[in-house]
């Protein structure tokens, strides 16, 4: 039963182009969650969301991050036109129910904007 | 605002010594959780308690939870070089809407062999 998946594992990119971190949950999980972390510091909710839907996006910036959840395929994290206060490491959970229970988190990816 | 906190912030202890770090919240809870994070990597769920409990034990791990002083502790027993990492808690309650978890900074553990 493999666990959470995120890929890449690390994604450089210069200012202004765009980043795409995927996420694919665990087998029967519907309920997936990103959160950021700075360096030194803990994780920031970002945004949860189950197939085909956004639950919670009060984490996420108002420009630039969007993210989506398609009832084919994993989930998806964007930041557009990158900075480099975007460099962080993003990690993806999930949960086979809501909030209120265990959360799986994968590996994370590491942005670095140049 | 951040939601956990953890007290200390560092700790460095001998192979098969006691750590013992805290978690201080501001708001009600359903329930209170602790990860460990090795460096560079993802978290590790290690064990979650509900707002009605005040003990749980999992393996040589052992949290506690006074819900009147809104503080947790997690205690690792006989501790190993392997418990080097990072520990932090997270609470999930109706102050978010119940649909996240808010994180503390963090402790850093190191284990001396």
């Amino acid at each position: 039963n493999a666990g959470v998946m995120q890929n890449p594992r690390h994604l450089v990119r210069r200012r202004g182009q765009e980043a795409r971190l995927r996420c694919s949950p665990m087998k029967g999980h519907s309920h997936v969650y990103w959160y950021r972390q700075l360096p030194e510091e803990g994780l920031k909710f970002m945004v949860y969301l189950q197939k085909e839907n956004i639950i919670d996006e009060s984490g996420m910036p108002k420009e630039r991050f969007s993210a989506e959840f398609p009832k084919e395929g994993p989930s998806i994290l964007r930041i557009q036109q990158v900075v480099r206060g975007d460099s962080a490491a993003y990690f993806c959970a999930s949960s086979p129910q809501g909030i209120g229970n265990e959360q799986f988190f994968g590996p994370g990816t590491r942005l670095t904007v140049l | 605002s951040q939601q956990g906190e953890e007290d200390p912030q560092a700790l460095s202890i001998q192979e098969g010594e006691n750590a013992t770090m805290n978690c201080s919240y501001k708001t009600s809870i359903n329930n209170l959780q602790w990860y460990r994070q090795n460096s560079g990597r993802g978290l590790v769920h290690l064990i979650l308690i509900r707002s009605n409990e005040r003990e749980k034990h999992s393996g040589r791990l052992r949290v506690t939870l006074d819900t009147s002083k809104k503080s947790s502790s997690l205690l690792i027993t006989a501790s190993r070089a392997a418990d080097t990492a990072s520990y932090f808690c997270a609470t999930a309650g109706p102050s978010y809407g119940n649909n996240r978890l808010a994180f503390g900074k963090g402790n850093q553990v190191v284990v001396i062999p």
